[in-house]
């Protein structure tokens, strides 16, 4: 059975300070590894998509990339607009669905 | 902005109850994926229909069904409805071939039986 973990459940940073997030994924054949950013009260918001290890992906402030184990978010120099959920989700060769982690919460402060 | 839309934003009602959750997809999508997030389960995958047809089911209980309709819009109906069952319901959409892959979330639908 699919399974991703993230960490850590939560983290707080002072605006600037960079850091990463994990998100571990066991699956049976990796079709794509996804992240997403949630608000509060909002629907996750789509991030990046990596098939590969080895593949990196950036946008602005973010950076996704991709192990045969694991997956990491760093954040380099946030600010406190980056405050959010951000979800990690795999999904596996055998169906459409995507399996999400439980997220990690990111609270940054000025 | 996705372009997916859910109606309504809030829902509440009482245990016992049956409710109807609306979602339209991203214009020139075919497939809509249902959604559960509760604050001790995560986002839980439900359902997803792709052009009308069911293609995979996730934990969907049986008192919960879909459909997808000719113009692709999809309901989700919960009936029977327990307190446990309070939950944000979120739609996805996605797109056919390579545009499939990545699925876009709705703003969602804040449930709360009482």
């Amino acid at each position: 059975e699919d399974q991703v973990t993230q960490s850590p459940e939560a983290l707080r940073l002072q605006e600037g300070e960079s850091s990463s997030l994990n998100c571990s994924y066991t699956v049976s054949g990796l079709r794509g590894l996804f992240w997403y950013r949630q608000d509060p009260g909002k629907g996750p918001e789509f991030l990046f998509t990596l098939y590969s290890a080895g593949e990196e992906k950036e946008k602005e402030r973010l950076k996704a990339t991709l192990t045969k184990k694991e997956s990491f978010l760093h954040i380099t120099a946030p600010k406190p607009e980056d405050s959010a959920t951000y979800l990690c989700a795999v999904r596996s060769n055998s169906g459409y669905a995507l399996n999400f982690g439980k997220g990690t919460s990111l609270l940054v402060t000025p | 902005d996705s372009g997916v839309t859910q109606t309504p934003k809030h829902l509440i009602t009482a245990t016992g109850q049956r409710v109807t959750l609306r979602c339209s997809p991203r214009s020139g999508d075919l497939s809509v994926y249902w959604y559960q997030q509760s604050l001790d389960q995560g986002l839980q995958f439900l359902i997803q229909y792709y052009n009308g047809e069911e293609r995979a089911k996730g934990n969907i209980l049986e008192r919960f069904s879909a459909q997808q309709f000719p113009d692709l819009h999809s309901e989700l109906n919960l009936s029977s409805l327990e307190l446990g069952d309070s939950a944000l319901y979120f739609c996805a959409s996605s797109g056919t071939g390579l545009a499939s892959e990545t699925q876009y979330f709705g703003p969602g639908t804040r449930l709360l039986v009482l």
